[in-house]
Order: structure tokens, then sequence, then C-alpha cells
């Protein structure tokens, strides 16, 4: 079955760096689009960012836009979050997930994210 | 803010149906784009309730249903039981500058 686990999540100093994985499997991972979720303590769902299945078109969110690098090596069936310059709103819970359908076009706006990781929880706080 | 609104919370009794519901605009759910929903159970990663609108995942009880007009989009429940107390999200795609996918800012579910 498909399955995606992150990890790399923990407690970093403001204007630190991370970077998360999500290890993929269950499914041709070179075949699908991948996402980036977060969720702040006790908030809302809000979308991270966006690559293509084959790494060629990446999108981000404006409150993390040239912060944050979202990449994939398709030989591993892995997905990574690499977060620079850290914030302390950017404390949350990553989550990572996955297009339904293979060979999406870029972006696909009638997409929905299925099915989720467990998430990995960044806290970043002095 | 969410640029999709949900109810923070909404409630009913086993057995009763609720709805809760998703307003947009122009950007978004009016511009034609699909409405998808997702059940929160607590400190659990958000699943797949509904997708394109109203189409439901294998395993999903028939339950769960989804419409959309308009600029807003609905999740009803009927035949409300314990075990659906969870945070409900929606989701779509908004086409302003700053837009991609965009989410609802959630509502919690209570069965009294």
């Amino acid at each position: 079955q498909v399955q995606l686990v992150e990890s790399g999540g923990g407690v970093v100093q403001p204007g630190g760096s991370l970077r998360l994985s999500c290890a993929a499997s269950g499914f041709t991972f070179s075949s699908y689009g991948m996402h980036w979720v977060r969720q702040a303590p006790g908030k809302g769902l809000e979308w991270v960012a966006f690559i293509r299945y084959d790494g060629s078109n990446k999108y981000y969110a404006d409150s993390v836009k040239a912060r944050f690098t979202i990449s994939r090596d398709n030989s591993k069936n892995t997905l990574y979050l690499q977060m620079n310059s850290l914030r302390a709103e950017d404390t949350a819970v990553y989550y990572c997930a996955k297009d339904p359908v293979g060979y999406s076009s870029s972006p696909d706006p009638y997409n929905w994210f299925d099915p989720w990781g467990q998430g990995s929880l960044v806290s970043v706080s002095s | 803010q969410s640029v999709l609104t949900q109810p923070p919370s909404v409630s009913g009794a086993p057995g009763q149906r609720v709805t809760i519901s998703c307003t947009g605009s122009s950007s978004n759910i009016g511009a034609g784009y699909d409405v998808h929903w997702y059940q929160q159970l607590p400190g659990t990663a958000p699943k797949l309730l509904i997708y394109g609108n109203s189409n439901r995942p294998s395993g999903v009880p028939d339950r769960f249903s989804g419409s959309k007009s308009g600029t807003s989009a609905s999740l009803v429940i009927t035949g409300l039981q314990a075990e659906d107390e969870a945070d409900y999200y929606c989701q779509s795609y908004d086409s302003s500058l700053s837009g991609f996918w965009v989410f609802g800012g959630g509502t919690k579910l209570t069965v009294l």
C-alpha cells in the first residue's frame, strides 16, 4: 500500500535550518507530483510547496518563498524540504502528501492530496 | 485568515444530520475549481474524505456526501456517529497572484 514517512523534524533556533525527508513506498514515486503541507499547533492546514514528478517545476506559498526549497531524489523515492532562515511562525507539523494522478500537468488545479504522511514536528524556539 | 471560510464548529446528536459549509470566491470555487474534503481525527494526519466535489474514495461510508454550487461547497454527514467527531477541512485551488492550493480554516465537529 502507499506509504509516506516523514523524518528530520526537531527543535531549531530562529534563523536556523532544518531538512525534512519524506520516504515513499508502494507506488511509482517518479510518476507523481508531491506536496508539503503544514499545520501550526491548534491551527488549520496550510499548503507549503509542490514539486512536479520529474522535479522540473516547483511552487511555493508566499510565506516560505525564498527560504524553503523543495526537492526530490527519484532514485531514492524520497522527497525533501530544506528550510532556512526559520522563524517562530514556521513551528508546525509538516506533512508530505501525494498527487492523486500520475504525470499531472504542473500545477494541476483540480488535484487533491492523498495520502498524507504521519507528519514531522518542527519547533522554532530560542 | 483562510482563503476558504468554514464555520469554526458544528455539533449534532448521534443519528442526526449536519452540514459543514465552505465559502470561497470568484478566484477559487467560483472559478470552477473542484472542492475536496479531509477528515482529521484527533492526533492524526488528515485523510481524504471527498474529492472532486462529490466523489467518495473507497472505504468512505456513504453517510458522507459533498456538493458544490457557485462560490460555495458543502459537506453533509448523515446518521452521525461518535467516531465522526473530528476536524474537517475543505480544499480547492486559487488562481489569484499568490494563490495555489488553498484550505478552509477547518470545522470542529462535536457529536453530542
